[in-house]
């Protein structure tokens, strides 16, 4: 099946700094969603990217469809950004999504 | 904006036990999901509903589990047997016809 992988792991930020998270993919796609999971395990949707550059406040996304990866910037972090960050890939069928493993992210004041 | 739910938020049941985790999809979507996630791990597919019948499982998704939508509205996992490992967080998705999918905020399953 399609392998998804998510770099960094970790991530620690002071309050302000500027990021990129990246996700690879093995094969075509026709879905790649971003998630925010928050301290109370909720998933929260950030972007539907599976190509293109979207922009949502500080934070934005780029899907290179053709060389199989995607980026999440987040800029100018707050404390409040702090949490896991998946990215999670469809393919045809029953477009089960397939997750990554995670960037969890760490913002200190 | 139209949302997922999900019942109950936290669910504590005793090894053995049957237990029902309940989902109202979006109401216009078609396809569904169970997604679940042991704590600290990625989440992973366990089953995708369309039409009325399951159309994908995964390895997880054994005999012990089984999915419905008794009506027009809920869609319900039950476990018919908890065992320790089933501990974890479940999340139900429904899907609309962008591919983009739509989670509900996951019920805790906590099996002592």
């Amino acid at each position: 099946g399609i392998q998804v992988e998510q770099s960094p792991p970790d991530l620690i930020l002071q309050e302000g700094a500027n990021s990129t998270l990246r996700c690879n993919f093995s094969d075509s796609v026709n879905n790649l969603q971003w998630f925010h999971q928050n301290p109370w395990g909720q998933l929260i949707n950030l972007f539907y990217i599976p190509s293109g550059t979207k922009q949502n406040g500080r934070l934005s996304a780029t899907t290179v469809a053709t060389e199989r990866y995607s980026l999440l910037y987040i800029s100018s972090s707050q404390t409040t950004d702090s949490g896991v960050y998946f990215c999670a890939v469809s393919q045809g069928g029953s477009e089960k999504l397939v997750f990554g493993k995670g960037t969890k992210l760490t913002v200190n004041p | 904006e139209p949302e997922v739910t999900q019942t109950p938020s936290h669910q504590v049941t005793q090894m053995g036990q049957e237990v029902i985790l309940r989902c109202v999809p979006i109401s216009n979507h078609l396809y569904f999901y169970w997604y679940r996630q042991i704590l600290g791990q990625k989440v992973e597919f366990l089953v995708s509903f369309y039409n009325n019948e399951i159309s994908e499982k995964s390895e997880i998704f054994d005999d012990q589990f089984s999915v419905e939508r008794p009506d027009g509205s809920n869609f319900t996992l039950k476990i018919r047997s908890t065992k320790l490992e089933d501990s974890a967080m479940y999340f139900c998705a429904s899907l609309d016809n962008s591919y983009e999918q739509y989670f509900g905020p996951g019920t805790r399953l906590t099996v002592t």
